[in-house]
């Protein structure tokens, strides 16, 4: 079975600060891991995923993760929040024969002026 | 260009209708999916398509019924509509056939609300 844990259903942030959000993922084979973000009342859009390359990935809008597999983390960050980032955002897995991409329960990522 | 789009954006409906949406891709893509997600913004899949096949059920009513015309089209019908019926329901394509490490492209929604 996969999982995926976002810790934070809030995070609010300055203008110009780091933005740090949190995903944990459960899988008993190699996962790929996305992350998607939802602008208010649009469809999902990906900002980057993880398909067992680097583990370092880049995605768009200044935006990156980095897989780490001793701590099952996929945390997103950006070095300097902008009010456009304004948005919710998704951790989701897909991992062996699961047949499915599972999403976490989102985060809302607010940023202050 | 819209990639993946719906219709109608919005639905209001009684208890009991049947009611029916939308979805169009025009990426050239051979798996469409419909997503639901909950007024907690958690988000479920409901079925996948690929090239006109169902290749998932999750554990969904059979009042839902996907219709697939073509490959570019995956239909959502909803018959004897309930309360819990109410949500955002997003579609969705991706590429490759049947793999779930694709990168999907989504739909702007439909709001259904059930009264």
């Amino acid at each position: 079975a996969q999982s995926v844990t976002q810790l934070g259903s809030h995070v609010s942030v300055s203008e110009g600060a780091l933005v740090l959000l949190r995903c944990n993922y459960s899988s008993s084979v190699p996962p790929y891991l996305f992350w998607y973000v939802q602008y208010p009342n649009q469809g999902l859009q990906l900002l980057l995923k993880y398909t067992s390359a680097a583990t370092l990935v880049k995605g768009i809008n200044g935006f990156e993760a980095e897989f780490k597999k001793s701590e099952t983390s996929f945390h997103l960050t950006k070095p300097s929040a902008h009010m456009s980032d304004a948005a919710e955002y998704f951790c989701a897995v897909s991992a062996g024969s699961a047949r499915q991409l599972t999403f976490g329960s989102g985060t809302q990522l607010t940023v202050l002026p | 260009d819209t990639a993946v789009s719906q219709t109608p954006k919005y639905l209001v409906t009684q208890m009991g209708n049947d009611k029916s949406i939308k979805c169009e891709q025009n990426l050239g893509h051979d798996t469409m999916y419909w997503y639901k997600q909950d007024s907690k913004k958690f988000l479920k899949i409901m079925f996948s398509y690929n090239n006109k096949e169902l290749i998932i059920n999750e554990t969904v009513p059979n009042r839902f019924s996907p219709k697939s015309p073509d490959k570019a089209h995956l239909n959502l019908h909803i018959n004897s509509l309930e309360l819990g019926d109410s949500a955002v329901y997003f579609c969705a394509s991706s590429q490759v056939a049947g793999a779930f490490t694709d990168t999907q492209y989504f739909g702007p929604g439909t709001r259904l609300t059930v009264l």
